[in-house]
């Protein structure tokens, strides 16, 4: 079974500078999260899609951050225009719909995108 | 308070060592429970759910006490393997949402 992708993995950019990341989540799973990771920080909640639609986009810094999920598979998540605190590890993980409760805990995290801005 | 908070570590200790991660989490309407494992510069993986009863896989044995809203996770006979960032992990208020500690990094040396 493929697990999630995401690229690109490795982006450095300038403060400032717009950028955008992809997450293809494992087939069939209809949750999808977009965490940030902040070097020696556990991974941080920015959004969570159930198919198209936002669960909880609480923690998403809303004036540069945006993410969307159109087709209810793939995501995109962009950041403009980026500041130097936005550098760490982006990741994306999907999680299937539990037959009794209709969602699961057990996320799939994928590699991640490691972004760089200076 | 944060909302979940563990050992700073680095826990530094030799193969066939016992270790002992803790973690207290603020959220007493927090239902569901595990750790994760963090290799370096990899993505978070389930390492075990958490039950009340307590539970078991191999050399790991995580605990739970709602009463003191404290978790735990124990690893028997440490092997180099065992080497990475474990992460105290507990259910957030969103339905399947997760909120994780900032990890406590193990190093088994030999």
């Amino acid at each position: 079974e493929a697990g999630v992708a995401q690229s690109p993995r490795y982006k450095i950019i300038e403060k400032r500078q717009s950028v955008a990341f992809w997450c293809n989540p494992i087939s069939g799973h209809a949750t999808l999260y977009w965490y940030q990771q902040i070097l020696g920080q556990g991974p941080k909640l920015l959004i969570q899609f159930q198919n198209n639609g936002v669960v909880d986009d609480s923690q998403l810094p809303k004036d540069r951050f945006s993410a969307e999920r159109l087709k209810g598979v793939d995501s995109t998540l962009k950041i403009q225009p980026a500041k130097l605190e936005d550098s760490a590890v982006y990741l994306c993980a999907s999680s299937a719909p539990s037959l009794t409760s209709g969602y699961s805990y057990e996320q799939y995290f994928g590699p991640g995108t490691r972004l760089t801005v200076t | 308070r944060k909302e979940v908070e563990q050992d700073p570590g680095p826990f530094n200790v030799p193969e066939g060592a016992t270790v002992a991660f803790n973690c207290t989490y603020s959220n007493s309407a927090s239902q569901s429970f595990f750790w994760y494992r963090q290799d370096c510069r990899k993505e978070p993986k389930l390492l075990m759910s958490v039950y009340s009863s307590g539970n078991e896989d191999g050399r790991f044995t995580a605990q739970l006490n709602r009463a003191s809203q404290y978790i735990s996770l124990l690893i028997r006979d440490s092997k180099l393997s065992d080497s990475a960032t474990y992460l105290c992990v507990v259910s957030g208020g969103s339905q399947g949402n997760l909120i994780f500690g900032k990890g406590t990094k193990l190093s088994v040396k030999p």
